[in-house]
């Protein structure tokens, strides 16, 4: 069965700051795919990334960076020099690389970022 | 272009009330999949259609079904609803399956309120 888990439920931060949200994932499968998605308060599910298990590299997007590493089962996101349309529930999901596109989320992490 | 949109925004029902939600996907894309989101939970997955097929089904009882169009929208129907069919119901779109699972773009969702 496949599981992600995002164990930080809330975090809080200041404008400016760094901020790194956690995912670690479960999965038997040898190929697979991860997700990171934005969830602002109107509740809409917005697409930042999405990594194959083949692709270890880390990306850069503006302030955004994501760490994939296989050997831990994580993939975490990082936001450089927070801002306060930051603030919104961010998920981590999994899909399989077989069959249909069935995602898999966690529960997601608050981020919440004060001026 | 035109994201995924969904219809209605809210919905009330009363328990034992029968509901239909709606989704049109993001022109080109012809796989449509649909999730449940509990309040402060990750998005749970109920189906997925591909030209008009059932691709996959998540576990939710056969109160919950759907259907695929020749124009590729798609309608969620719940019978009999419960109190704890109370969700935001979230739909996504991914463009002709590759073979490689594709990215899910979600709409605005629509919040189910059952009383």
């Amino acid at each position: 069965a496949q599981k992600v888990t995002q164990a930080q439920t809330e975090i809080s931060v200041v404008e400016k700051e760094d901020v790194t949200l956690d995912c670690v994932y479960e999965t038997r499968d040898t190929t697979y795919y991860l997700f990171w998605y934005k969830q602002p308060p109107s509740g809409e599910l917005v697409f930042l990334i999405r990594r194959n298990s083949f692709d270890e590299q880390n990306e850069i997007s503006g302030r955004y960076s994501w760490n994939f590493q296989k050997s831990t089962s994580s993939f975490n996101f990082t936001i450089t020099a927070s801002q306060v349309v930051d603030s919104a529930v961010y998920f981590c999901a999994l899909t399989s690389g077989t069959g249909f596109q069935k995602l898999v989320f966690g529960t997601g992490t608050r981020l919440l970022v004060s001026p | 272009d035109a994201g995924v949109t969904q219809s209605p925004t809210h919905l009330i029902k009363t328990r034992g009330q029968h509901v239909t939600l709606r989704c049109s996907p993001i022109s080109g894309h012809k796989s449509v999949s649909w999730y449940q989101q509990v309040l402060g939970q990750g998005p749970q997955f109920i189906f997925q259609y591909y030209e008009k097929e059932e691709r996959g089904r998540g576990n939710f009882p056969d109160r919950f079904s759907a259907r695929q169009f020749p124009n590729y929208s798609s309608e969620l129907n719940v019978n009999a609803l419960l109190l704890g069919d109370s969700a935001l119901y979230l739909c996504a779109s991914s463009p002709p399956v590759s073979g490689a699972p594709d990215t899910q773009y979600f709409g605005p969702g629509t919040r189910l309120t059952v009383l």
